[in-house]
C-alpha cells in the first residue's frame, strides 16, 4: 500500500529556508507515470499549490511562490523533497506532500505542521 | 488566474439526507482535448484530503456511488444522495485545466445536524 511521510523541522526562524522531504514507501518513485508534489494550507485557509515535479526532475512551480521554492527528487532515496526560502510568518502551514496523476493529486501524505516563529 | 467558488461555506445536514455542493470556475474548464479537469476531494477531521472525483464525474476508486458529481464548462456539483456520519468534513473542488497551477475552491464544510 502506497505511503507518503513528510518529515522535517516542525519550527523555523522567519527569513530562514524551509526544508522537508517526503519519503514515499509501497511503490516507486520512479519509472512510473505519476508526479510528487507538495501542498500546503495555512491556519484557517485554504489549500494552495506550491511545486510538481517529476522522478526525471521536471519541475513546476506555483507563480507566486517561485522565487522562493526549490523541489527536487531522489530516486535512490525514493525521496522527494522541498525548500522554501526566505520564510515569514505567513508560511506557517500543514505541508503535505502529494502523488499525482494525470487529473492532479490523486494521493496525498498524512501533512506535517511548520511554524515559522522566532 | 482562474478563480474556483464554492457554496455554500457551510452545509449542516440530517442524517440520510442529500447534499448538494456548487463549485463555480470563473473560466470555462474545458481543456483543448476536450475534457474538463474538475476534483472533488473530503477532508475529514485530523485526516489527509482523499480525492473523491476527477474529470467531473468519475468517481476514485473505492469511493462509495451515493457520491456524484456533474457539471460543464463553469458550473459544477458534487452531491451525496444519503449522507452518512463519515461524510462529515470540509470538501474542496479544484481545476487542473489550467495547471500549472492546481486552484482549489474555498472549501465548503459539511456538518451532520
Amino acid at each position: 500500500q502506497l505511503q507518503l511521510q513528510e518529515s522535517g523541522p516542525g519550527l523555523v526562524k522567519p527569513s530562514e529556508t524551509l526544508s522537508l522531504t517526503c519519503t514515499v514507501s509501497g511503490g516507486s518513485i520512479s519509472g512510473s507515470n505519476f508526479y510528487w508534489g507538495w501542498i500546503r494550507q495555512s491556519p484557517g485557509e485554504g489549500l494552495e499549490w506550491i511545486a510538481t515535479t517529476s522522478y526525471k526532475g521536471a519541475a513546476y512551480y506555483n507563480p507566486s511562490l517561485k522565487s522562493r521554492v526549490t523541489i527536487s527528487v531522489d530516486t535512490s532515496k525514493n525521496q522527494f523533497s522541498l525548500k522554501l526560502s526566505s520564510v515569514t510568518a505567513a508560511d506557517t502551514a500543514v505541508y503535505s506532500c502529494t502523488r499525482d496523476d494525470s487529473y492532479g493529486p490523486g494521493y496525498w501524505g498524512q501533512g506535517t505542521l511548520v511554524t515559522v516563529s522566532s | 488566474d482562474v478563480v474556483m467558488t464554492q457554496s455554500p461555506l457551510s452545509l449542516p445536514v440530517t442524517l440520510g439526507q442529500p447534499a448538494s455542493i456548487s463549485c463555480r470556475s470563473s473560466q470555462s474548464l474545458v481543456y483543448s482535448d476536450g475534457y474538463t479537469y474538475l476534483s472533488w476531494y473530503q477532508r475529514r477531521p485530523g485526516q489527509s484530503p482523499r480525492r473523491l472525483i476527477y474529470k467531473v464525474s468519475n468517481r476514485d476508486s473505492g469511493v462509495p456511488d451515493r457520491f456524484s458529481g456533474s457539471g460543464s464548462g463553469t458550473d459544477f456539483t458534487l452531491k451525496i444522495s444519503r449522507v452518512e456520519a463519515e461524510d462529515a468534513g470540509v470538501y474542496y473542488c479544484m481545476q487542473a485545466t489550467y495547471w500549472p497551477p492546481y486552484i482549489f475552491g474555498q472549501g465548503t464544510k459539511l456538518e451532520i445536524k
